[in-house]
This record gives C-alpha cells, sequence and structure tokens, in this order.
C-alpha cells in the first residue's frame, strides 16, 4: 500500500519566482492538508482540500494557493517567493468519514524548497 | 504566547532509559492528541493517536493525556538509539475538517 508521496524531493528557485508542489494522498484517503516546517520549528497548517474545494485555511497569504483533482491528488502554488518562504512543504492525507469525521493524518516525506 | 508549547531539548539518554516528553496546551477546545516521530530531513510518523483525557499503550509507548491540566505526554520505556529523533505533539479540535497544531517538537538523542 503506497503512502502519501510527493514530489518534487528537493527545489530550488529565486525571489519572486513561482513554485508547484504536487501531492498524492495514501490509498483510500480522500483529504489532503498541506503545512510548511521551517527549521527547528513545528509544521504550520496552510490549507485542506476535500471534494476539490478548500475546506479549511491558516494563516498564510494569498500567495499560497491550491488545487485538488479528482483522483484526491493535489498542488500546492506558491507565488511571488521570498527568502522566508524556504521550508520542508509537507502533504498530509486522511479520510473524511460518512458524517464529517476524519482519521488523523498521515505525512509524505515532503518537499524541500530553498529561496535564494 | 503559542497555543502548543513543547521543550525542545535536546534531551540525551543512555539506551535502555524510561524517556518522557511533554506538552501543554491553551486551547481547551482540542479533543485529540497525536505523538508523530520525524527523523532528520523525512516527514513526521505517527506513532500514537489519543481522544480526550486518558492513556494508550502500544509496545514500548504510552501517551497520557490530562485535559485538566493541558498536558499530554508520552512516554518511550527501554529506549533504543533507533528512538533518536525529534517527536512533535499535535493536536485538533476534532477529528473531522480540521487542521493539526503542532509544538516546535523535542530532539531524542539516546547514547548506545
Amino acid at each position: 500500500d503506497a503512502g502519501v508521496t510527493q514530489s518534487p524531493t528537493h527545489l530550488i528557485k529565486t525571489r519572486g519566482q513561482q513554485v508547484t508542489l504536487r501531492c498524492s494522498p495514501k490509498s483510500g484517503h480522500d483529504t489532503v492538508s498541506w503545512y510548511q516546517q521551517a527549521l527547528g520549528q513545528g509544521p504550520q497548517f496552510i490549507f485542506q482540500y476535500y471534494e476539490e474545494e478548500e475546506r479549511q485555511r491558516g494563516n498564510f497569504p494569498d500567495r499560497f494557493s491550491g488545487h485538488q483533482f479528482p483522483n484526491y491528488s493535489s498542488e500546492l502554488n506558491v507565488n511571488a517567493l521570498l527568502l522566508g518562504d524556504s521550508a520542508l512543504y509537507l502533504c498530509a492525507s486522511s479520510l473524511s468519514g460518512p458524517r464529517g469525521e476524519q482519521e488523523t493524518q498521515y505525512f509524505g516525506p515532503g518537499t524541500r524548497l530553498l529561496v535564494l | 504566547q503559542k497555543e502548543v508549547e513543547q521543550d525542545p531539548g535536546p534531551l540525551s539518554v543512555p539506551e535502555g532509559a524510561i524517556v518522557s516528553l511533554n506538552c501543554t496546551y491553551s486551547n481547551s477546545a482540542f479533543q485529540y492528541f497525536m505523538w508523530y516521530r520525524q527523523y532528520s530531513r523525512k516527514g513526521p510518523e505517527l506513532l500514537m493517536y489519543t481522544y480526550s483525557s486518558g492513556n494508550k499503550e502500544d509496545g514500548r509507548f504510552t501517551a497520557q493525556v490530562d485535559k485538566s491540566s493541558k498536558y499530554i505526554s508520552l512516554f518511550i520505556r527501554d529506549s533504543q538509539p533507533s528512538d533518536s529523533a525529534t517527536y512533535l505533539c499535535a493536536m485538533s479540535p476534532d477529528t473531522g475538517r480540521r487542521a493539526l497544531t503542532f509544538g516546535s517538537g523535542t530532539r531524542l538523542q539516546v547514547q548506545p
């Protein structure tokens, strides 16, 4: 059973550029959440997608946007990159139950983004 | 003040020791509590998942939740060098549709 996969594993960009990160959820999962983890810190919630819509959003600017596809995979887009966007970007998947309950989240290996 | 506080360590113990890792939180709405283990340059791996107050045991790991004190703990018995990692506590108001709020992580080193 494949777990959560993310691509690419590493990425180097310059300030002002745009980046797209990709995530495939664990088999059977329908909900994808994205987190940003700065060095030495815990992950911070960016947003969550369910049924191809953004269901919840953390305290991140509009430069951060996302998308979920019919096969439940997801993309995270960041525009106008800043040096402070350098971090490990984590995707987590989960299953939203029939009453809206959700199993806990399982994380992928992350994409390490360096902005120069 | 952060919603979830966690001592960053590093915590260094000899092999075989009992390890105690802790988090405190301020949001009384948190109902679901998780512990993740993260090896260097890897994604977090779920270790334990508990609901509300009480204890849960899984092999060498025991998770405790005391909602009245807003305090959660993870105990590791017979610690091994392979347990050396960063341990992150995480919590959520409910399992449905909610973001996880993480502590900053405690770095653990188990010396052989």
